[in-house]
């Protein structure tokens, strides 16, 4: 089992829907979670953190957390094709000690 | 200080040949990663330092792989005997240990291909 699973994509959205990206970790002792987005050949880039159950809105971005559940989702509402790109879940490992990576799923918002 | 510098951008080398790769991290971080990213995958963690410590080393990293970073400031990646599956982009990232939970930033990345 991967420390950190995203699920698969591509994923393609119309313009203007809701996305949904989702990804479990197998650390059950973690507390940070973070979605990073990457556009193709450019480094991640952080869009959001999460470290409480629950949700946590930024704009039209939405976290949320179920550590019971090893989970870990985005939603990004009202999609546009600026979104298209891939998104990666990490999860921080050891106390602070390392960001671990899923696969990333690559999200294409079609207008 | 506007962020993760990492210079080169690309290297292209013969199999065999050795490369080093330079990382300046954002001056008031003492954390200083690198990972190894493939196409269609998230970033591999390679090793990270805390000042001029190396505090850890991914298993999947071979004895041909070494990182230094002498004055905990800027860090070097050096790749020995180049391999074609060595070909990836490596990221830098930087982090103070007391905002790492607040996840790190990554440079611009040194795309490497090995012909």
């Amino acid at each position: 089992q991967k420390e950190v699973e995203q699920n698969s994509g591509p994923l393609s959205v119309p313009e203007g829907a809701i996305a949904s990206l989702n990804c479990t970790y197998s650390d059950r002792g973690s507390q940070s979670f973070f979605w990073y987005r990457q556009y193709s050949g450019k480094s991640p880039e952080l869009i959001m953190s999460i470290y409480s159950n629950g949700d946590k809105e930024d704009g039209r971005f939405t976290a949320q957390l179920n550590k019971a559940s090893q989970y870990v989702s985005l939603l990004i509402r009202d999609s546009q094709p600026s979104d298209s790109a891939t998104y990666l879940c990490a999860v921080l490992y050891n106390q602070g000690g390392k960001l671990i990576f899923g696969q990333g799923t690559e999200l294409s918002v079609k207008p | 200080d506007t962020g993760v510098s990492q210079d080169p951008r690309h290297k292209i080398t013969k199999r065999g040949q050795n490369v080093t790769f330079r990382c300046d991290p954002i001056s008031e971080h003492n954390r200083l990663y690198w990972y190894r990213q493939t196409l269609g995958q998230g970033p591999e963690f390679l090793t990270y330092f805390q000042n001029e410590a190396q505090l850890e080393k991914s298993r999947l990293l071979s004895d041909r792989f070494s990182a230094e970073r002498p004055k905990g400031s800027f860090s070097t990646l050096e790749i020995q005997r180049t391999e074609q599956g060595d070909s990836a982009m490596y990221l830098c990232a930087s982090s103070y240990d007391g905002t790492v939970v607040s996840g790190y930033t990554f440079g611009s990345g040194t795309r490497l291909t090995v012909v």
